[in-house]
């Protein structure tokens, strides 16, 4: 069973702000809210987590709703770089991650 | 982030032969591996679990005798693949569990087998 959904696909523009939004309708009180993405024939790359708060680091922020059943990430300024899979993944402590499909995130000049 | 190496970065081997895939933690120390494997277009699949000095723990359909994972420390862990078939030709991450419940990833290690 999926445990996340996340839409298959979207463009956003250099310079912009992409919103990557995920839905986790069934996410449990013990279970952290991580992305990761994946460039082309590279392994994962940790972006963020957290379990209830809002958290930003250098590279993004994580917005999860009051009720923890979605989170959007936030790449404030995206580069041609960001272009990527990305991979909303909720997991509990055991730190097992299943990836589902993620999100293909095209940066176009 | 943690810089986790793998090795060979790609190899190609013929049908019926083993290959081993090192995978080292190079500034921390990783107490549990997890091992994915990652087929063209598709996401990652988790393989198996270990922790240093335990026998792995294997995901449902993967064969434990096929692909023996080795954790003999904190810093390296290998994944062979005995008599490697053209079907299990695929992208192989490790994953060393950090500190601060972040997940690093190898940069992979692309197996084909002809």
């Amino acid at each position: 069973d999926a445990k996340t959904t996340q839409p298959p696909s979207m463009d956003c523009a250099e310079g912009r702000a992409a919103n990557l939004p995920c839905n986790h309708s069934t996410i449990s009180g013990n279970e952290y809210v991580y992305w990761y993405r994946q460039i082309h024939s590279q392994g994962p790359q940790y972006i963020i987590h957290g379990l209830k708060n809002n958290e930003t680091n250098e590279m993004a922020s994580l917005i999860i709703t009051e009720d923890r059943k979605s989170s959007t990430l936030i790449l404030p300024h995206a580069t041609l770089r960001d272009t990527a899979v990305y991979y909303c993944i909720v997991s509990q402590d055991d730190y097992k991650l299943s990836f589902g499909a993620g999100t293909t995130v095209t940066v176009r000049a | 982030g943690a810089v986790v190496s793998q090795h060979p970065s790609w190899v190609i081997c013929k049908s019926g032969t083993s290959v081993k895939i090192e995978c080292r933690s190079l500034d921390f120390q990783a107490t549990t591996m997890f091992w994915y494997r990652q087929f063209p277009k598709q996401s990652l699949m988790l393989m198996a679990t270990s922790n240093e000095g335990s026998k792995a723990t294997y995901e449902q359909g993967v064969e434990k005798d096929k692909f023996l994972i080795n954790h003999a420390s904190l810093t390296l862990s290998t994944l062979t693949v005995t008599s490697a078939h053209p079907e299990d030709s695929s992208f192989y991450i490790c994953s060393p569990q950090g500190q601060l419940r972040e997940q690093y990833f190898g940069p992979g290690t692309r197996l084909t087998v002809t």
